[in-house]
């Protein structure tokens, strides 16, 4: 069965600083893999995602994340924190098989900017 | 173009009592997917739903049912109440047929409370 970990439940970064959020996944075929962010009282909202062989994938934000086959990982980053970055961060993964496919997610990490 | 849509945003009940939570896709997407989110616990796959039927559930007792309907909106029926169902509650759509390298579309949930 297909499963994320995402290490830690807090990050805490000032303002200008390097976010590296970190994600490792298990998928017994090649997977897709997902960032999503929410933000309080709301819902998920896609950040960027991975589906094909490009394995630097940039999304919303500034965001940008990597697949790393060999490390089965898939990290976050972003150069320069805004304090407008503080959310909840979820990674996800999917297998590219139809039938019974669905997103799992892992527990999330908050992110945290300090002026 | 309308996202998905959640209704009630909120939804306090009492212990045995049941809720029912209604979710309206995405014009277009045929899949209807239903996750808790509990304090602490990341998002936990409930329920899928694809053209009317139910095509997987979660590891979650026979008390959290659900139906979609002809236009592609679902319900998440909860019964028997109990204090640790309290949670947010996330409907996302997608393309039919299991698709995920599109990601899921989320609302922003429903929020319930069990007293």
């Amino acid at each position: 069965a297909q499963s994320v970990t995402q290490l830690g439940s807090h990050v805490s970064v000032s303002e200008g600083a390097l976010v590296l959020l970190r994600c490792n996944y298990s998928s017994s075929v090649p997977p897709y893999l997902f960032w999503y962010v929410q933000y309080p009282n709301q819902g998920l909202q896609l950040l960027l995602k991975y589906t094909s062989a490009a394995t630097l994938v940039k999304g919303i934000n500034g965001f940008e994340a990597e697949f790393k086959k060999s490390e089965t990982s898939f990290h976050l980053t972003k150069p320069s924190a805004h304090m407008s970055d503080a959310a909840e961060y979820f990674c996800a993964v999917s297998d590219r098989i139809g039938a019974n496919s669905k997103l799992t997610f892992g527990k999330g990490i908050t992110l945290s900017v300090r002026p | 173009e309308a996202g998905v849509t959640q209704s009630p945003t909120h939804l306090i009940k009492t212990r045995g009592q049941q809720a029912t939570l209604r979710c309206s896709p995405i014009s277009g997407h045929t899949s209807v997917y239903w996750y808790q989110q509990a304090l602490g616990l990341g998002l936990q796959f409930l329920l899928w739903y694809d053209e009317g039927e139910e095509r997987n559930r979660g590891n979650f007792p026979p008390r959290f049912s659900g139906r979609q309907f002809p236009n592609y909106s679902s319900e998440l029926n909860v019964n028997a109440l109990e204090l640790e169902d309290s949670a947010l509650y996330l409907c996302a759509s997608s393309l039919g047929g299991g698709r995920t390298d599109y990601g899921y579309t989320f609302g922003s949930g429903t929020r319930l409370t069990v007293v």
